[in-house]
């Protein structure tokens, strides 16, 4: 059962544009993510944030941020890609409660920098 | 900094029998927690089984289990009577940050194909 939304799946889109993904969770989670997944498969944190704190990954670039609107939704906005942001980028929340602080992941958005 | 390392990068097996997929892990610290997730080709992640490091009984959840060998900071995950519909790529993964806002690292994953 998905519970975690991501749109779009794919956007193409050419160097220095700006493209925004969204993620919605229908959880009532309090925390998200932003993962980033690159050709190898390799699965790295972008950002996690709570209605109270936002952590960043020291190596994201810049361009990088993350928006919020409430804690059911966590977009991520690149300012200007570069063709290193070719990736799947996951979108996942946090379950507190008794399934013991398990992430779930939503279907990811593929993004390719022509 | 905390490491997780999947040294197998694939894995192919015949249905009905049994896997394990290796994971090894650094911290530092004296309590943290475990996981493994699978990827499927459609691309979702989904949670398996996680193990907390205090607990001294290996987790199992269905066909899966672990092998928490915490002298060796290794957390293998088994899939018995393995099926079809398991070939994934299977990822180790550990907790890192405080309890109120840690994420998850990942090790590389490993590529499990169950064969007919």
């Amino acid at each position: 059962e998905t519970a975690v939304f991501q749109t779009p799946n794919y956007h193409v889109t050419q160097v220095g544009n700006e493209v925004s993904f969204n993620c919605k969770q229908t959880l009532g989670h309090d925390t998200m993510y932003w993962y980033k997944q690159d050709s190898k498969k390799l699965l790295k944190i972008m950002f996690s944030y709570n209605n109270k704190q936002l952590i960043v990954n020291e190596t994201v670039p810049r361009r990088f941020s993350p928006q919020s609107s409430d804690k059911a939704h966590l977009n991520l906005r690149i300012k200007s890609v570069e063709p290193e942001d070719s990736a799947v980028y996951l979108c996942a929340s946090r379950d507190w409660g008794i399934n013991q602080d398990t992430q779930y992941f939503g279907p990811g958005t593929r993004l390719l920098v022509l | 900094a905390q490491k997780v390392t999947q040294t197998q990068t694939s894995i192919s097996v015949m249905e009905k029998t049994t896997v394990t997929m290796d994971c090894v892990y650094e911290t530092q610290d004296s309590s943290y927690f475990l996981f493994w997730y699978k990827q499927t080709a459609s691309g979702e992640i989904v949670f398996l089984i996680r193990q907390d490091s205090y607990k001294k009984e290996n987790a199992t959840v269905g066909h899966y289990s672990l092998n928490f060998q915490k002298p060796k900071s290794s957390i293998g995950l088994i899939i018995t009577a393995t099926q079809i519909e398991d070939s994934a790529v299977y990822f180790c993964a550990m907790r890192e940050g405080l309890s109120g806002s840690w994420q998850l690292i990942f090790g590389s994953g490993t590529q499990l194909t169950v064969m007919p």
